[in-house]
């Protein structure tokens, strides 16, 4: 089974709906991450969350929201989905600590589209 | 701050050529460095990493990678490539102390038959 795993795969959905991405992860890592990939563009950080009552920012979180329901449980939620906020969206996780390294494993991706 | 900078957006090879995907990072303290591969409707998993030691990293599938401090780079190279090697490849950074991991734009290896 996969280690880091995303619900749903693929969505296609109308300007205005609320979004629920989820990831689940058995790797045990306390470092969650959500990052949406854009051709041309890389992945970005939307947010992420050293712990179940850690959350922080990324570098475009404006537009979206999360929940860290439990140690393996990252979600992902679009208030009001916009049409450019279509983009391949990953989760991933690392160990990090205190070396400071923080290699990260990433889900399959859910791919969404907003109408 | 942390920056990553890949020179390439496409790199096309001829089966069984060398290929050389190029990485410049920016960062004011020490770094770790990584290479991850994306096939086609995947995601990305880890290649190598340059943590520290020897400047020469040797990862899957016969990737190997080396840090160059004074040239801030950290080259992809393979010297054979096949056509399973067709993907995008993402160069990333994750500065000493700094938490989190900035990713470059990615580089569209094609390899031509």
């Amino acid at each position: 089974d996969a280690d880091v795993t995303q619900t749903p795969r693929n969505r296609i959905t109308k300007t205005g709906k609320r979004i629920m991405l989820e990831c689940s992860q058995t790797k045990g890592h306390d470092r969650m991450y959500w990052y949406r990939q854009d051709p041309g563009l890389g992945l970005r950080l939307i947010y992420y969350s050293f712990d179940v009552k850690d959350i922080n920012k990324g570098e475009i979180s404006d537009g979206y929201s999360v929940s860290r329901q439990a140690q393996a449980k990252f979600s992902l939620s679009l208030e009001s989905a916009i049409p450019n906020q279509t983009a391949l969206y990953f989760c991933a996780t690392s160990d990090g600590g205190t070396s400071g390294v923080n290699t990260q494993y990433f889900g399959p991706g859910t791919r969404l589209t907003v109408l | 701050a942390q920056s990553v900078t890949q020179l390439d957006s496409q790199v096309p090879v001829f089966e069984e050529a060398p290929v050389e995907l190029r990485c410049n990072y920016s960062s004011s303290v020490s770094v770790y460095l990584f290479w991850y591969v994306q096939y086609p409707n995947q995601g990305l998993q880890l290649l190598l990493k340059y943590l520290s030691g020897s400047t020469l990293v040797k990862g899957i599938n016969g990737f190997e990678a080396e840090f160059n401090k004074s040239q801030t780079s950290f080259h992809l190279r393979k010297p054979s490539v096949h056509i399973s090697d067709t993907a995008e490849y993402f160069c990333a950074v994750n500065s000493g102390g700094y938490q989190k991991v900035t990713f470059g734009i990615g580089t569209k290896l094609q390899v031509i038959p």
